[in-house]
């Protein structure tokens, strides 16, 4: 089965701190994708960061960067220099064909 | 622009009704996907279209659920005889059909229609 686990229901951070959030995934795919969004309270999704699993460098965009192991199935989501409009949903996804399966989510609040 | 648009933002209706939602994708994007999401869960897949043909339906689709895209723009969800287990957020997402597979999979989700039976 193609599943996604944030084992951390919900995080906390100091503004300014640095908080890590946990990601696995199985798949049988070869080739896949895995992304990042943030959903803000009553907001649309947005798309964080995005890893192609053929490339072994992680990827990076601005605060936001992830630490791929794909032998373990990792891809965890690192938050830099938090601040107060990270406060969200995160969601840990990977690409089954066309579509996207999600985890169950991470409620990240920051403390000011 | 635009991003992708869903209509009603908010829809309250009695069981047994029928329901029917609209999502306006990215213009130039030929995908078309449509994900429920309940409360403290993460989106699952309902289907998805390219351009106006439906390539997955998910079995979470029962045949009360039905989706159109007729003219590959927007799309139409239809739920038949509504259920209180149908109470979700209702998010439709697109993305770019292309060379580039990455961008492919980037999906960019609207603000979603929340659906409420009572």
């Amino acid at each position: 089965a193609q599943t996604v686990t944030q084992s951390q229901p919900e995080m906390s951070v100091q503004e300014a701190e640095t908080v890590t959030l946990s990601c696995t995934y199985d798949t049988s795919e070869s080739d896949y994708y895995l992304f990042w969004y943030k959903q803000p309270p009553s907001r649309q999704m947005i798309l964080v960061i995005r890893q192609e699993a053929y490339k072994q460098q992680n990827a990076t965009e601005n605060r936001f960067s992830v630490n791929f192991q794909k032998a373990a199935k990792s891809f965890s989501l690192k938050i830099s220099d938090s601040q107060l409009g990270d406060a969200a949903m995160y969601f840990c996804a990977h690409n089954q064909g066309g579509k996207l399966i999600f985890g169950q989510g991470t409620e990240l609040s920051v403390k000011p | 622009d635009t991003g992708v648009s869903q209509d009603p933002r908010h829809k309250i209706t009695k069981r047994g009704q029928n329901v029917t939602f609209r999502c306006d994708p990215i213009s130039e994007h030929n995908r078309l996907y449509w994900y429920r999401q309940t409360l403290g869960q993460g989106p699952e897949f309902l289907t998805y279209f390219q351009n106006e043909a439906q390539l997955e339906k998910s079995r979470l689709l029962s045949d009360r659920f039905s989706a159109e895209r007729p003219k590959g723009s927007f799309s139409t969800l239809e739920i038949q005889r509504t259920e209180q287990g149908d109470s979700a957020m209702y998010l439709c997402a697109s993305s770019p059909l292309g060379i580039n597979t990455l961008r492919v999979n980037e999906q960019f989700f609207g603000p979603g229609t929340r659906l409420t039976v009572l």
